[in-house]
């Protein structure tokens, strides 16, 4: 079964970190680009981080730029999310997901097609 | 990075068919063919619908299409069903950049 399990997440003070983890199965995660992505309480969807199955390529929202670092091991099949200089306005249900590979085209799609359960983060005093 | 633009809601009966539209500019939506549409149920992880514009995942219902013309894309859902009423996020690629969403709408199915 194709799975994605987060950890790590809880309640953090404003400029704390946190690393959050996501353990990869049942496909060749090294085959496949990775992202983060946050939905705050009753808000909308954010991709936070993207990075490509060498790691060679990884790009950040703005709003995260400079503090977060996005990883991954592939001979552990785990993607990471480190979290730097929390603030308030990073709390949120944090996803990893896997970039859906169309089989017919050969190419991935920016569609995110399996997602974790997700992790909650919260950054308050 | 601006957010892609959903109108906040829409409705609709059962039966009918609704549209959701999704709006960006020329270095996202319009630049090219990687938009893709998500549902996502009240305490649910999003689920991926539509990618590519208009290619369904195996698995998705017909009943769902879309399509895209300059900057706009759109999702069409026909013969609404009570299951259908859900939160849709749409985003984009960007070059150079993480995806991009779209704020999202609520569909009411009246």
């Amino acid at each position: 079964e194709v799975q994605l399990v987060e950890s790590g997440g809880g309640l953090v003070q404003p400029g704390g970190s946190l690393r959050l983890s996501c353990a990869a199965s049942g496909f060749p995660f090294s085959s496949y680009i990775m992202y983060w992505v946050r939905q705050a309480p009753g808000k909308g969807l954010e991709c936070v981080a993207y990075i490509s199955s060498s790691s060679s390529t990884i790009y950040y929202a703005d709003s995260v730029k400079g503090r977060f670092t996005i990883s991954r091991d592939n001979a552990r099949n785990s993607l990471y999310l480190q979290m730097n200089s929390l603030r308030a306005e990073d709390t949120a249900f944090y996803y990893c997901a896997r970039d859906f590979w169309n089989p017919y085209y050969r190419h991935f799609t920016y569609g995110l097609d399996v997602w974790g359960q997700g992790t909650t983060v919260s950054v308050s005093s | 990075q601006s957010a892609l633009t959903q109108p906040a809601s829409v409705s609709g009966s059962p039966g009918q068919s609704i549209t959701i539209s999704c709006t960006g500019t020329s270095s996202d939506v319009g630049g090219y063919d990687h938009v893709s549409w998500y549902q996502q149920h009240p305490g649910k992880v999003p689920k991926l619908m539509i990618y590519d514009v208009s290619q369904r995942p195996s698995g998705v219902s017909n009943r769902f299409s879309g399509s895209k013309s300059a900057n706009t894309a759109s999702l069409t859902i026909s013969g609404l069903q009570a299951e259908d009423e859900a939160d849709y996020y749409c985003s984009s690629y960007i070059s150079g950049s993480t995806v991009v969403f779209g704020g999202g709408t609520k569909l009411t199915v009246l």
